[in-house]
């Protein structure tokens, strides 16, 4: 059964700093890798999605990562806001027809101004 | 605008009276699911459905009951709620053969049973 890790639990930056938020998952048959920001209380927001044939993928600030080999991921994220502090969630959604998602723990991101 | 969207937000009942909680895509995915996330617990699978008239349990169906009779819509049934039912839940969609297709997810649907 695949399951997903995330380290550190927690992270707390001042803003303006470069952070990179791990992601394990210990079965490499991965159909893709997604990550989510969420907001307390709130849903989740796509930002990244690595297709299981791709080595990474940017948004904006944001850099995403894949090694399927080793089973790790890392979310990069670069000049860090206030605005970023959220959880961030990995997710890996499995290969067959499925296409179960699981979620690692997350990250809880602070960036302190 | 693609969306998921859930109904409702928030829900206070008490226990054993039955509920739903509506699912609604209109992106044309064939694969939807429910979602319950918990303190320390992360996001769990309830039901999953890969088509119309398909679905199967995820690792926490206990307790719930899906249906799907129509493509964009997945209702998550609670027949007798208990306080353990209380979570935030999340639905999700996707079409099932693109791999450059992530998941979208509804805003959510905060439950408490009482």
């Amino acid at each position: 059964k695949q399951e997903v890790t995330q380290i550190p639990a927690a992270l707390s930056v001042p803003e303006g700093e470069n952070l990179v938020l791990n992601c394990s998952f210990t079965d490499s048959a991965i159909y893709n890798l997604q990550w989510f920001r969420q907001d307390p209380g709130k849903g989740l927001t796509s930002l990244l999605l690595i297709q299981s044939s791709q080595r990474e993928q940017t948004s904006g600030r944001l850099n995403a990562s894949l090694d399927k080999s080793s089973g790790r991921s890392t979310l990069y994220i670069a000049a860090s806001q206030p605005g970023d502090s959220a959880t961030y969630l990995c997710a890996v959604s499995s290969s067959g027809s499925a296409r179960q998602l699981t979620f690692g723990s997350g990250t809880q991101l602070t960036v302190l101004p | 605008e693609a969306q998921v969207t859930q109904n409702p937000r928030y829900l206070i009942t008490v226990t054993g009276k039955k509920l739903t909680v509506t699912c609604s895509q209109n992106m044309n995915h064939e694969y939807m699911s429910w979602y319950r996330q918990d303190p320390g617990l992360g996001l769990r699978q309830i039901y999953y459905s890969m088509n119309v008239e398909v679905t199967d349990k995820g690792d926490v169906p206990e307790g719930y009951k899906v249906s799907r009779k129509e493509k964009r819509n997945f209702p998550l049934i609670l027949e007798s709620p208990s306080p353990n039912q209380t979570s935030l839940y999340f639905c999700a969609s996707i079409p099932r053969y693109r791999a450059n297709y992530g998941y979208t997810f509804g805003s959510g649907t905060r439950l408490t049973v009482v």
